[in-house]
């Protein structure tokens, strides 16, 4: 199946920085997600984005589907951004799964 | 608006027991799916359906896990005979049934096997 890998596992910022998180996947994608998956375990959903560029406020992401990556892009960090990011996708073959796989996860901390 | 709505949040049980978790997800979202999360992991796949007809399952769902949706509404993840390993947050997600649309999940039960 799909494999999809992020990084860096593990992010330090100082409040006010930006930063960078990247997915890679294996195969092509019709669909690809980006999560916030919080300290209290709720996961949710920044972006539907299999191809382009999306922003929304602080948070941007732009997925090159031709070259298997997506990036997600955070500026002015606050510390109410801690938490793991998640990228997940879903495969893009004829009569295959609908599944949404995940990578493991960006987890970042952003200090006071 | 209500989302994902999944009870119990927390549940301890002692291994050999069987326990049953609910999901309600958002109203009118009709595919639904089951995910399995274990601490430093991303969510795993477990199953999903369309309606009321389950599409898939992943074969990390042994016999001992069952799932089911019968009116194409809420859904309900029965695990029998529990083991340690079964402990995880089972975490559950709706969305409108196209495979380009955003999916929803809920809070997530925390197991707890002991």
């Amino acid at each position: 199946g799909i494999q999809v890998e992020q990084s860096p596992p593990d992010l330090i910022l100082q409040e006010g920085a930006n930063s960078t998180l990247r997915c890679n996947f294996s195969d092509s994608v019709n669909n690809l997600q980006w999560f916030h998956q919080n300290p209290w375990g709720q996961l949710i959903n920044l972006f539907y984005i299999p191809s382009g560029t999306k922003q929304n406020g602080r948070l941007s992401a732009t997925t090159v589907a031709t070259e298997r990556y997506s990036l997600l892009y955070i500026s002015s960090s606050q510390t109410t951004d801690s938490g793991v990011y998640f990228c997940a996708v879903v495969g893009f073959k004829k009569g295959g799964s609908e599944k949404l796989v995940f990578g493991k996860g960006t987890k970042l901390t952003v200090n006071p | 608006d209500t989302g994902v709505s999944q009870d119990p949040r927390h549940k301890i049980t002692k291994r050999g027991q069987n326990v049953t978790f609910r999901c309600d997800p958002i109203s009118e979202h009709n595919r639904l799916y089951w995910y399995r999360q274990t601490l430093g992991q991303g969510p795993e796949f477990l199953t999903y359906f369309q309606n009321e007809a389950q599409l898939e399952k992943s074969r990390l769902l042994s016999d001992r896990f069952s799932a089911e949706r019968p009116k194409g509404s809420f859904s309900t993840l029965e695990i029998q005979r529990t083991e340690q390993g079964d402990s995880a947050m089972y975490l559950c997600a709706s969305s409108t049934g196209a495979s380009n649309e955003k999916l929803f999940f809920g809070s997530g039960t925390q197991l707890s096997v002991l």
